[in-house]
């Protein structure tokens, strides 16, 4: 199946800008999703179509993509940006077309 | 404002059947879209486990295809969901979520979760 890859864990002080990368093969042809899950609470959708922002989620969270990569950045990083940020995928021609990355725990210096 | 809110039993028994009911205000499942849900093992990641519309047309993730059903009521605005034949490995907390396929298929709203033991 298709395997979406996030590194462990982001360290990051106040202030800094932490990057959450999401690697996957043939990524030009998915769409990429990003998700922060809070401790004990549900995932909340920050970014969609690999870039654009829901409405709500504050402009510092910003998404990219290029060629197999997605990140997801945050700037100005505040203490309450601690989080697992997950990726996901669609993939309109598999039929399995719904994967999440591994997840990054942000957590702060 | 979208709202859900899943509801159903916290333990099940190895080898029987979980059974989660997803109740949705603030949109009537039947104005579009697809509903489903997703689960996460503690201390784990995101797994999708199925999508259905509200006209019945479902798909489900290939590895659990086998054992999950998902259903709909619409008069109800609920939709639920099936998986038999349980074992420990199916123990997570169970998300419901709104499938936005106007915005490229993301998960737009999520109900609160509920944790499923499975032991006996």
């Amino acid at each position: 199946s298709y395997v979406l890859t996030q590194p462990p864990s982001v360290s990051v002080a106040p202030g800094e800008t932490a990057r959450i990368t999401c690697g996957g093969d043939n990524f030009g042809s998915k769409t990429v999703h990003w998700y922060q899950q809070k401790a004990g609470q549900a995932p909340v959708l920050v970014i969609y179509y690999d870039s654009a922002r829901p409405s709500g989620i504050p402009e510092r969270f910003s998404g990219s993509k290029s060629g197999n990569t997605a990140t997801l950045t945050i700037s100005g990083v505040e203490a309450g940006d601690e989080a697992d940020y997950f990726c996901q995928v669609w993939d309109a021609s598999s039929d399995h077309p719904y994967v999440f990355g591994t997840g990054t725990k942000v957590t702060g210096l | 404002q979208v709202q859900l809110q899943e509801s159903g039993p916290g333990l099940v028994k190895p080898s029987e059947t979980l059974s989660l009911t997803c109740t949705v205000s603030g949109y009537p499942i039947s104005g579009g879209y697809y509903w489903g849900w997703v689960r996460q093992p503690p201390g784990k990641g995101l797994e999708w486990i199925g999508s259905m519309y509200h006209s019945g047309s479902t798909y489900y993730n290939p590895s659990l295809k086998s054992r999950v059903t998902l259903s709909v009521d619409t008069s109800k605005n609920q939709f639920s969901l099936n998986l038999k034949s349980v074992t420990a490995a199916d123990t997570a907390v169970y998300y419901c979520m709104r499938l936005n396929t106007v915005l490229s298929s993301c998960m737009d709203f999520w109900g609160q979760g509920t944790l499923v033991t499975v032991s006996s």
